[in-house]
């Protein structure tokens, strides 16, 4: 089992709507999750932490914990074509320092 | 402030040659991290260093050394190059802790012959 697991897609969703992505992960331990967002060529920058189970809201985006079932989603609201990219899901194991990344889901938002 | 930086962004070499990567930050952070990126994949971590003086390896260090020369610095050596380590690698940094996001530098593009 990987460590950290997101479907990779491609995820196609009409703009506008909301698009919702999938991360599990296998350490019971991990106390923090992070989602980057990756344009093609460029380096991945962070849009959302999350520590807590619930929910938190920032904008347009949600993320969602559920440590119990090992379960971290990000939900994006009204999806414009800048939100095509690939979003991937981090988080830190064993003393938090090592971190590891899913392989990330594509998403594209069609006009 | 630079953020973090990385040299050369882009490399080829010929089987069987070395060469190291360079990676820096000034924003004074204690862990640094090497990942490469294979076309439509995710990051996989190869080394870190939690603080200054201590490396450790990751999800794929075969092939890899690292030598974190400072607290600023942080370099990836490949001895002798294959094919297989033909990717993206992307050096990154964060304050020590769980809550504390990495940032990442531009990333060098590596071709191996």
């Amino acid at each position: 089992q990987k460590e950290v697991e997101q479907n990779s897609g491609p995820l196609s969703v009409p703009e506008g709507a909301i698009a919702s992505l999938n991360c599990t992960y296998s350490d019971r331990g991990s106390q923090s999750f992070f989602w980057y967002r990756q344009y093609s060529g460029k380096s991945p920058e962070l849009i959302m932490s999350i520590y807590s189970n619930g929910d938190k809201e920032d904008g347009r985006f949600t993320a969602q914990l559920n440590k119990a079932s090992q379960y971290v989603s990000l939900l994006i609201r009204d999806s414009q074509p800048s939100d095509s990219a690939t979003y991937l899901c981090a988080v830190p194991y064993s003393s938090a320092s090592k971190i590891i990344f899913g392989s990330g889901t594509r998403l594209s938002i069609r006009p | 402030n630079a953020g973090v930086t990385q040299t050369p962004k882009f490399q080829v070499l010929k089987t069987g040659q070395s060469m190291t990567l360079q990676c820096a930050q000034d924003m004074n952070h204690n862990s640094m991290y090497w990942y490469r990126q294979d076309p439509g994949m995710g990051l996989r971590l190869i080394y870190y260093s939690a603080s200054e003086g201590t490396t450790d390896k990751g999800e794929v260090p075969n092939g890899y050394n690292v030598s974190r020369l400072n607290k600023r610095e942080f370099s990836l050596r490949l001895e002798s190059a294959a094919p297989s380590q033909t990717s993206v690698y992307f050096c990154a940094s964060r304050i020590a802790g769980g809550h504390n996001e990495q940032f990442f530098g531009p990333g060098t593009r590596l071709t191996v012959l």
